[in-house]
């Protein structure tokens, strides 16, 4: 299962909303869609697991939902350390695979 | 729970190569752990997958082959290693642990090690 990310990079300044799609190459059963943000120099962070549940500790600016092969994140207002990388994975029957990333960049 | 991996390694082309992941806090045959690779500004990519309490790994196509998943439950660490290093290695690998457990390998990481830089290099 190929993952497709859109957009590449998302130029936003903080307080703005973000979206960022994930987009499947067949469709998935949504438990086993999960996100990831990553930091320069950091290991990733599970946001994201079973397609909309937010991970231990992950403020509740951060949502997801999706369902067959389209799935969305949202960061409903951003904050100045929610500038990173984003990444969708397909957790399910292996192989599992990554999405390329979408960079949120300061505008 | 945690995961420490070893420290970064610089190697020729050619040379074989062990890095380990030492995971703590929860029991260690119980819970998958998967590899990942991260090229120098580039994304993720899913390695493969072991499973400690019988050591079934599983492989991504691409690393199939070109690499070996090991687990040690008597020290409680996984390891990848390398029979022969390409400069096309080189890159951070990451160690990541599922968050639930599961028979079949899927599912999210919850846990991730700092990683290990690997440079092969001539």
């Amino acid at each position: 299962i190929v993952l497709t990310q859109s957009p590449g990079t998302l130029s936003l300044s903080p307080g703005e909303r973000a979206t960022l799609s994930c987009t499947a190459s067949q469709s998935i059963n949504s438990d086993y869609l999960a996100w990831y943000q990553q930091k320069p120099g950091q290991a990733p962070r599970l946001l994201i697991y079973g397609g909309s549940r937010r991970a231990t500790d992950m403020p509740v600016r951060f949502s997801a939902s999706g369902s067959g092969t389209a799935y969305t994140l949202t960061i409903s207002s951003l904050e100045p350390e929610d500038f990173a990388v984003y990444y969708c994975h397909h957790c399910g029957s292996l192989p599992q695979t990554f999405g390329p990333g979408t960079k949120v960049e300061i505008k | 729970v945690q995961l420490a991996q070893s420290g970064g390694e610089v190697k020729q082309p050619g040379e074989s190569l062990n890095i380990s992941c030492k995971a703590s806090g929860y029991k260690f045959a119980d819970y998958w752990i998967a590899w990942v690779r991260q090229k120098p500004g580039k994304g993720l990519e899913w390695m493969g997958i072991i499973y400690p309490g019988d050591s079934d790994a599983r492989y991504s196509p691409s690393f199939q082959g070109r690499v070996t998943f090991s687990a040690d439950k008597s020290v409680t660490t996984a390891y990848l290693h390398w029979n022969g290093l390409q400069a096309s290695d080189t890159a951070m690998y990451y160690c990541a642990r599922l968050r639930i457990k599961n028979y079949a390998g899927s599912g999210s990481f919850a846990y991730w090690g700092l990683g290990t830089l690997i440079t092969v290099s001539s």
